[in-house]
């Protein structure tokens, strides 16, 4: 059974920090999606990330994606409020096969 | 610029009713999903379809039909309405030529049984 696993599911963060967002899956992939959903809002695209060892970055966010380890991290760096909202991996197969999502709040 | 549209964005249903979520994107895509996204969860795939006429099985059909008669359209079905359906419903689209870099998102329709 294919499983997409990110952790933490929650997370506060104060602003200025950085931190690192986890996602973890169980079959062979070469392309990882990164999403940012707000409250009661639709998914936006962050990142693709289309081959091992591949880095993408915008303004304070950064992915990686190593796909021997199964493995893409999303990093924070000195976070914002603006950045306060829930965040999905997604594993490509036709679709995404989408992670549960790690709700991100940045507090002053 | 309207990219994937739905219709409608709240819906209250009965138990046993029946409706048809609507879906339309104007850039040409030929692949287009139907997802749905219980309260705290990623989203799951319902129905795709890569282009007219040719549909298939997501990860949760059970409940649900669709059809792909054009490029733009990918309404979704829900036959006899149960609670367990209740839930975020989102369609989406993207390209089959080159990598599926992006997959669009429509705003979401709302669906409560009762």
């Amino acid at each position: 059974e294919l499983k997409v696993e990110q952790n933490p599911l929650f997370l506060s963060m104060q602003e200025g920090k950085n931190y690192t967002i986890y996602c973890n899956y169980s079959t062979t992939s070469d392309r990882l999606y990164w999403y940012r959903q707000d409250p009661g809002k639709s998914l936006e695209s962050l990142f693709v990330l289309l081959s091992n060892g591949a880095v993408k970055q915008e303004g304070r966010l950064m992915a990686s994606l190593d796909t021997k380890a199964r493995l893409s991290t999303l990093h924070i760096t000195a976070a914002v409020h603006d950045l306060s909202a829930t965040y999905f991996c997604a594993v490509d197969m036709v679709g995404g096969f989408f992670g549960t999502g790690t709700s991100l709040t940045v507090i002053p | 610029n309207a990219g994937v549209t739905q219709t409608p964005k709240f819906r209250i249903l009965k138990i046993g009713q029946s409706m048809t979520l609507q879906c339309t994107q104007d850039m040409n895509h030929n692949y287009m999903y139907w997802y749905r996204q219980d309260p705290g969860m990623g989203l799951k795939l319902i129905y795709y379809s890569v282009g007219a006429g040719i549909t298939d099985k997501g990860e949760v059909p059970n409940g649900y039909n669709v059809s792909r008669s054009t490029t733009e359209d990918f309404p979704l079905r829900l036959e006899l309405a149960a609670p367990s359906q209740t839930s975020v419903y989102f369609c989406a689209s993207s390209s089959l030529t080159g990598p599926r870099n992006t997959i669009y998102f429509g705003e979401g329709s709302w669906l409560t049984v009762v």
